[in-house]
């Protein structure tokens, strides 16, 4: 267990729907990063919380959003999904940029 | 943040050695190389890092050059779970944690 964690672990939806995934941060952790791995590809940076505040943003559609919550842990909404938003989407946090810890990933098929 | 180069797949005899190249010419001094592994599918891992001295914790140990423009991981006795991809990054480090940047890494297979 990294100590973040990520739900839910598989997703099955259709395309055009709505879904959420949610990551909460190792403690202490104010930081939450959201990434997007497709099928044998690269990991994407999307997205970076900091405290409750955007703190960066990479190649996320506008599809996409995210959120982080007093409580510090965040969700991915993703919506009007299609085929090729299908992927392992994964959570990380840090604290001061020292080490960053990865959750164990949501993956989402869309069908 | 620098650009690295890494082979895009090595392997290693399972209970040797596993020497991991990354180049990096272009490091300005404040930035520190790191190194994740991940294991299929799995979120990657944090190995080690360091700025520009040799670095060595329970997995790894890192061999930086004096010029700081190359690096070698180092995995002492290598299992068939460390059979991974592994990225090296090079970032300056900072209080905010902005992210990090994961490039193509090398797969590295351990074999019986």
């Amino acid at each position: 267990d990294s100590g973040v964690t990520q739900t839910p672990k598989h997703l099955i939806t259709a395309t055009g729907q709505r879904v959420t995934l949610r990551c909460s941060p190792r403690s202490g952790d104010l930081s939450v990063y959201w990434y997007q791995q497709s099928l044998d590809q690269g990991l994407q940076f999307l997205i970076q919380y900091y405290n409750g505040e955007e703190r960066a943003k990479g190649n996320i559609l506008e599809r996409f959003s995210a959120q982080q919550f007093p409580d510090l842990h965040s969700e991915l909404n993703l919506s009007s999904l299609e085929l090729g938003d299908s992927a392992l989407y994964f959570c990380a946090s840090s604290v001061q940029g020292l080490s960053y810890t990865f959750g164990s990933g949501t993956r989402l098929t869309v069908v | 943040d620098a650009k690295t180069t890494q082979p895009p797949s090595m392997d290693c005899a399972e209970g040797r050695a596993a020497n991991l190249p990354c180049n990096h010419s272009t490091i300005s001094g404040n930035e520190y190389v790191y190194w994740y592994r991940q294991i299929h599918s799995q979120g990657p891992q944090y190995i080690i890092h360091g700025l520009k001295n040799n670095e060595t914790n329970e997995m790894a140990s890192l061999i930086i050059t004096e010029d700081r423009k190359s690096s070698t991981l180092i995995l002492p006795h290598a299992t068939l779970r460390d059979t991974a991809v592994y990225y090296c990054i090079v970032r300056v480090f900072d209080n905010a944690g902005n992210m990090l940047t994961f490039g193509g890494g090398t797969r590295l297979m351990v074999k019986p």
